[in-house]
Parts: structure tokens; sequence; C-alpha cells
């Protein structure tokens, strides 16, 4: 089976830096993606990786590390916009599903 | 940029009623999903279909679920016998390869009473 934990909520300030963690079991990882989320909308994607590092795009970074079981995903420049639930989805070997954590939800604060 | 459709975008049922929820994926994906958000939750996997069948499904999807791929575009989940605690965000997904990343439609917010 698969269990994935992110914290809950954070708060931040318009212009900070925030990094959000998401710890992973997996019986056969194959990819962690990273979705945002705002309030009554679909997922939408921000981030794959699937080799230990960091992957960056723009304002929004994301690092994973295969051996810790654990990922985390950087945004930078924050801005009101980014105020969204940020949800850390695991994918297992030889299936083609993703499994989401329960999301962490960020308010950005002027 | 292309995109998953879905609708409607809010049906309201009686319990016990059947609903069709119905998806148009990106046309060249070969990868098709449900997935269903109930209200403050996380986003839970109901079943995913490739090549004309069913590839994996939830333990929520029981016996009152069923899915269909009946032309060559649409996509659509049925619920036979609704229930209350069915109420829930229902998201389509499609992807074009096994380990690419998922699009998501806008969702269908069904409300069971």
């Amino acid at each position: 089976g698969q269990n994935i934990d992110q914290p809950t909520e954070m708060t931040a300030t318009e212009g900070a830096i925030v990094q959000i963690n998401c710890t992973y079991q997996t019986s056969g990882f194959n990819g962690l993606f990273w979705y945002q989320q705002h309030a009554g909308e679909a997922p939408t994607f921000l981030s794959y990786n699937v080799l230990d590092g960091l992957e960056e795009k723009g304002r929004f970074s994301s690092f994973l590390s295969r051996s810790k079981g654990y990922s985390y995903l950087l945004l930078k420049e924050l801005q009101m916009k980014d105020s969204a639930s940020y949800l850390c989805a695991v994918r297992d070997r030889n299936t083609d599903k993703l499994i989401f954590g329960t999301g962490t939800r960020l308010q950005v604060f002027p | 940029e292309p995109e998953v459709t879905q609708t409607p975008s809010h049906q309201v049922t009686q319990m016990g009623q059947e609903v069709i929820l119905r998806c148009v994926p990106i046309s060249n994906h070969l990868y098709f999903y449900w997935y269903r958000q109930i209200l403050g939750q996380k986003v839970e996997f109901l079943v995913s279909f490739y090549n004309n069948e069913i590839s994996e499904k939830s333990e929520i999807f029981d016996d009152q679920f069923s899915v269909e791929r009946p032309d060559g575009s649409n996509f659509t989940l049925k619920i036979r016998s609704t229930k209350l605690e069915d109420s829930a965000m229902y998201f389509c997904a499609s992807g074009r390869g096994m380990d690419e990343k998922l699009f998501f439609g806008s969702g269908t917010q069904l409300s069971v009473l």
C-alpha cells in the first residue's frame, strides 16, 4: 500500500519563500507529482520528479530524495494568487494511477 | 491548450436514482481515470481505464459504479443507485502514457438528497 503525509495548513507572506514537505511510503516508486488546487476547482499539474534532485520551473521548484521517501515543493516570490491547496501524489511501479495526499492548504497574506 | 471537459458541472439527484457523469478526455490520450473528492477531503482514486477495459479500481468502486467509453471521445461514469455518501466532486482525468502527468477536468459536483 501507500502512505503520503504532508502538513495540513501553512501560512506565508506575500513575496516570501515557502517549502511544503511530503513524505511517502510505497511498495514500488515510479514518480512523484505536485498539483495545485484552488477551492472548488480541478487539480492542475505543477511538477514531476522521478529521479533524485531538484526540478526548477519558474517560481516553483520540486525536490526528490527516493532513499528518504521525501519531496518538497518550493514556492518563491509568493503572490496572493498562490493561496491554494498543494497536493503531493505518488505513482507506484506497474500501475498507472496517482495516489494523492491530503493536500497542504497554503494561505498567503499581504 | 487541449483540456478535459466534463458535463454537467453540477448534478442534483434523489437517493436511489441513477446518474451518468460525462467526460471528454484529451483526444490523443490513452489512459482515463475517475477520481472523487468529498468536501474538505483528499482526492481519491476510483478507477482507471485503458484499452477499452478497466485496468484498476479502488474499493470505493463497487457494483454500483460502472464506466464506459461508448465511442471514440466520451468516457462516462454511471452510479446505478446513488447514496447520500456519494455526494462529492467527481473529476475525470486523462494521460498520454503510463508514466505521464494527468490532466484533470473541472469536475462535476454531485449532490444526493
